[in-house]
């Protein structure tokens, strides 16, 4: 079955960085775009950034544009998100999710478990 | 990239009906049929209940439906059970490989 597992968050100092990964199992990884989906304690889910399926196109909210960078590695399955520059709002629960047809972005069907990142002094 | 407005929250007996709204722009909801809803229950991650403004993917029971008219899109779940309590959120596309949420809708089953 269908698998998402994010890891990598932790407590970060404002202006740090910090990558998260996602491995992707039970499907072919390769073939489907992947996005990170946020949320701060207590708040809504805010849509961080999307990769096509083979890396070579990449966009961003407004909020984390110039900051943080989507990647993926098809060998090793996993998606990462390079995050830079952080800022005590980028506070959040980091989900990976995956869309629902391998040929298109929309429609989130597949989550992971999330993990949190915590932008403290 | 503004979010999508939803109710804070709604609230229902078991048995009765409640519709969530989600109201955006020309720019996302009304422009595009890329609606999706997620349900999510404290501390769990969303689960996928809507996609393509109105289809319901294997699994998801069909007293949730949903639909869409002009810059609004809806969900409405009939036959209200104790385990529907949770937060509900719909997604836009927003064109450009954008997409934005709603705020958020708590629903209790009182």
């Amino acid at each position: 079955q269908v698998q998402l597992e994010e890891s990598g968050g932790g407590v970060v100092q404002p202006g740090r960085s910090l990558r998260l990964s996602c491995v992707g199992s039970g499907y072919t990884f390769s073939s489907y775009a992947m996005h990170w989906v946020r949320q701060a304690p207590g708040k809504g889910l805010e849509w961080v950034a999307v990769i096509s399926y083979d890396g070579s196109d990449k966009y961003y909210a407004d909020s984390v544009k110039g900051r943080f960078t989507i990647s993926r590695d098809n060998s090793k399955i996993t998606l990462y998100l390079q995050m830079n520059g952080l800022r005590t709002e980028d506070t959040a629960v980091y989900y990976c999710a995956r869309p629902l047809r391998y040929f298109e972005t929309y429609n989130f069907d597949y989550w992971g478990q999330g993990t949190l990142v915590t932008v403290s002094s | 990239q503004s979010a999508l407005t939803q109710p804070r929250s709604v609230s229902g007996s078991p048995g009765q009906s409640v519709t969530i709204s989600c109201t955006g722009t020309s720019s996302d909801v009304g422009g595009y049929n890329y609606v999706s809803w997620y349900q999510q229950h404290p501390g769990k991650a969303p689960k996928f209940m809507i996609y393509d403004v109105s289809q319901r993917p294997s699994g998801v029971p069909d007293r949730f439906s949903a639909s869409k008219s002009g810059n609004t899109a809806s969900l409405t779940i009939s036959g209200l059970q104790p385990e529907d309590e949770a937060d509900y959120y719909c997604c836009s596309y927003a064109g450009s490989y954008t997409w934005v949420f709603g705020g958020g809708t708590k629903l209790t089953v009182l």
